[in-house]
């Protein structure tokens, strides 16, 4: 157990609906990482946040986005969803930056229809 | 355009078996990971390398930034050695985070 928590671990929704996806982090983790996991294309980054700040972008579509709270468990919130966003999401966590080890959560499996 | 590349792809072996996992990047980095993805798809980190090796147990990793090139290594490898490694990389800079490889899906029968 990695001490990352995810809600919900699977979700089935249709074309043109909006889900949000929650993780909450290690304690004392201030860093959260959500990563896009597909068949087609693999593990990519989506977004950083550290300390309620986005930290850094990746490959994350203008649809979809994401936040950090004061407490420090995020939501990624996915909107106009396509057939080709069914993926797991994956959140990960550490106390700083993408060089150090990082902590995965379960994942969501996100079945579009 | 994949700036990592894994070998092989898949990768069969018989118990207690030395095991090799190769992952090569194009430019220079600021950190390597292994990963261990399950079958049930939770994800682990291994290791976490910017120079020479680390060992965990029969897990043995080793990074040569020379030629841009990371070794995992099982040793006496087992059944529940089966899995998904993944190779990641950190280039640092204006590219901001971790950036992976395709995966090597090893099998190991008993």
């Amino acid at each position: 157990d990695s001490g990352v928590t995810q809600t919900p671990k699977h979700l089935i929704t249709a074309t043109g609906q909006r889900v949000t996806l929650r993780c909450s982090p290690r304690s004392g983790d201030l860093s959260v990482y959500w990563y896009q996991q597909s068949l087609d294309q693999g593990l990519q980054f989506l977004i950083q946040y550290y300390n309620g700040e986005e930290r850094a972008k990746g490959n994350i579509l203008e649809r979809f986005s994401a936040q950090q709270f004061p407490d420090l468990h995020s939501e990624l919130n996915l909107s106009s969803l396509e057939l080709g966003d069914s993926a797991l999401y994956f959140c990960a966590s550490n106390p700083s930056g993408p060089y150090n080890e990082q902590f995965f959560g379960p994942g969501t499996r996100l079945t579009v229809l | 355009k994949n700036e990592v590349e894994q070998s092989p792809q898949n990768l069969t072996a018989q118990e207690g078996e030395f095991i090799t996992i190769n992952c090569s990047y194009s430019v220079g980095i600021s950190a390597l990971h292994w990963l261990q993805q399950h079958p049930g798809g939770g994800i682990v980190s291994l290791f976490m390398l910017s120079s020479g090796k680390k060992k965990h147990g029969r897990l043995i990793a080793t990074i040569n930034i020379q030629e841009k090139h990371s070794s995992l290594h099982i040793t006496a490898s087992h059944p529940r050695d089966s899995a998904v490694y993944i190779c990641a990389v950190y280039y640092g800079g204006s590219q901001g985070n971790l950036i992976f490889g395709k995966g090597t899906k090893l099998s190991v029968k008993p």
